[in-house]
């Protein structure tokens, strides 16, 4: 019974560098939605897709964040040339094209920039 | 812009006790609403959700009350376990369905007592 899957789960990255963080949704399930979680607060809307498609890209930054969610393989949210403000946890979620049903959630990747 | 307000940081309650967790929103186009819990170093999961079409919603020990007057719902825990013990997160979205953008609260910390 495979839930939603995020990988890496924790990953480091030096100031500068690429952070690239994958989320296989469930089986099923072609909605995938990416949330961020700063310290001491809530979940922040970033970004809905479905496949091949962006649908609301409202809550991206809009320089240095992009993502993805291509027809064969997982969602991909990028980071490029990243800052110690984008330390925080990375939720991944998905929900199928049923109406009504709720958004399931990965355990998330915790990125942390040195 | 806080739009969904969770205004307790932190609830303690005695194991058999009924919880009440608290959430206000401004946003008067939000119409469906959910309620995920959520333990450290995992993701959030989906417990109970409702539509703006009803004012009560019940599953199992968990019940959601929602007043569109005032903008508030509540969640309602009887009896309350230990294993409640987490941080609750109340979440909104447009156009009756969890489709798309989930705005969420800050949470509020559940500690259930022996």
């Amino acid at each position: 019974n495979a839930g939603v899957m995020q990988n890496p789960r924790h990953l480091v990255r030096r100031r500068g560098q690429e952070a690239r963080l994958r989320c296989s949704p469930m089986k099923g399930h072609s909605h995938v939605y990416w949330y961020r979680q700063l310290p001491e607060e809530g979940l922040k809307f970033m970004v809905y897709l479905q496949k091949e498609n962006i649908i609301d890209e409202s809550g991206m930054p809009k320089e240095r964040f992009s993502a993805e969610f291509p027809k064969e393989g997982p969602s991909i949210l990028r980071i490029q040339q990243v800052v110690r403000g984008d330390s925080a946890a990375y939720f991944c979620a998905s929900s199928p094209d049923r109406a009504g049903r709720p958004q399931h959630f990965g355990d998330g990747t915790r990125l942390s920039i040195l | 812009d806080q739009q969904v307000k969770q205004n307790s940081p932190s609830l303690s309650v005695q194991e058999g006790r009924i919880s009440i967790l608290n959430c206000d929103y401004t946003n008067s186009m939000f119409d469906y609403f959910l309620w995920y819990k959520k333990y450290p170093a995992e993701g959030p999961t989906f417990l109970i959700s409702i539509s703006s079409i009803k004012d009560k919603n019940e599953d199992g020990r968990f019940t959601v009350f929602l007043n569109k007057s005032a903008k508030h719902l509540s969640l309602h825990i009887v009896p309350s376990q230990p294993g409640d013990s987490a941080v609750y997160f109340c979440a909104a979205s447009e156009g009756g369905t969890s489709y798309g953008k989930l705005t969420f609260g800050q949470g509020t910390i559940l500690t259930v007592h022996p």
